[in-house]
């Protein structure tokens, strides 16, 4: 089980650019999470989706930011016109919708906008 | 909203100390707590998960319990090792199915050798 997978593990923009971050889930999972944490604000829920579909995404800013799941094997969380302050490690996390449902995140992406 | 305060900001402790981390939270709902734990450069990995059914939950030599009463729950380990040197979070769901986590602001442990 390779667990969830975040491409790519350390991306650089500069200030305008657009930012697309990968996550693939743990086979199987069918919930997919998208959380961004920073030293100052912590660790914070941005996106849900559920079977593919869009659950909950009061966490996106809402401007700028984006989040898809094409598929059960992936999604992504655009960022267009990056920000210094977009700056961030963001996490993708996995889960079953039934039983336990306990969150498995990825090792992250580190997003840092000169 | 739902929240998770979590004050112990840094713990510093020697090899076989004891240690307590508590949380407390704010919601309407009986949530469902868990404890993550984060190495450098990793993302946070699940430690334990309590319930209102359950209360307690127990792993890897760590122990959380759930007080309803005071809206609390804690963290804590008998004996600590250097290799638990991370990073903890407590967090809470609304519910016990697939849905958001809200973190506390993490507690640094530093144990010297």
């Amino acid at each position: 089980n390779a667990g969830v997978i975040q491409t790519p593990r350390h991306k650089v923009t500069g200030k305008g650019q657009e930012a697309t971050l990968w996550c693939e889930p743990i086979s199987g999972h069918s919930a997919v999470f998208w959380y961004r944490q920073t030293i100052v604000q912590g660790l914070e829920f941005l996106t849900y989706f559920r079977n593919q579909a869009p659950i909950d995404d009061s966490g996106m800013p809402k401007e700028r930011f984006s989040a898809q799941m094409p598929n059960q094997s992936h999604s992504t969380l655009k960022i267009q016109s990056t920000q210094p302050q977009d700056s961030a490690v963001y996490l993708c996390a996995s889960s079953f919708t039934t039983g336990g449902c306990e969150q498995y995140f990825g090792p992250g992406t580190r997003l840092t906008v000169l | 909203g739902d929240s998770v305060t979590q004050k112990q900001g840094q713990v510093t402790l020697s090899e076989d100390d004891f240690l307590f981390i508590n949380c407390t939270y704010s919601t309407t709902t009986y949530p469902t707590l868990f404890w993550y734990v984060q190495y450098p450069g990793q993302g946070p990995q699940l430690l334990l998960k309590v319930t209102t059914a359950n209360n307690k939950g127990i792993s890897r030599g760590f122990e959380a319990t759930y007080d309803k009463g005071t809206t609390s729950f804690h963290l804590q380990k008998a004996s600590v090792q250097e290799s638990d040197s991370a990073v903890y979070f407590c967090a809470l769901a609304y519910t016990g199915g697939a849905d958001r986590l809200t973190f506390g602001k993490g507690t640094q442990l530093i144990i010297q050798p």
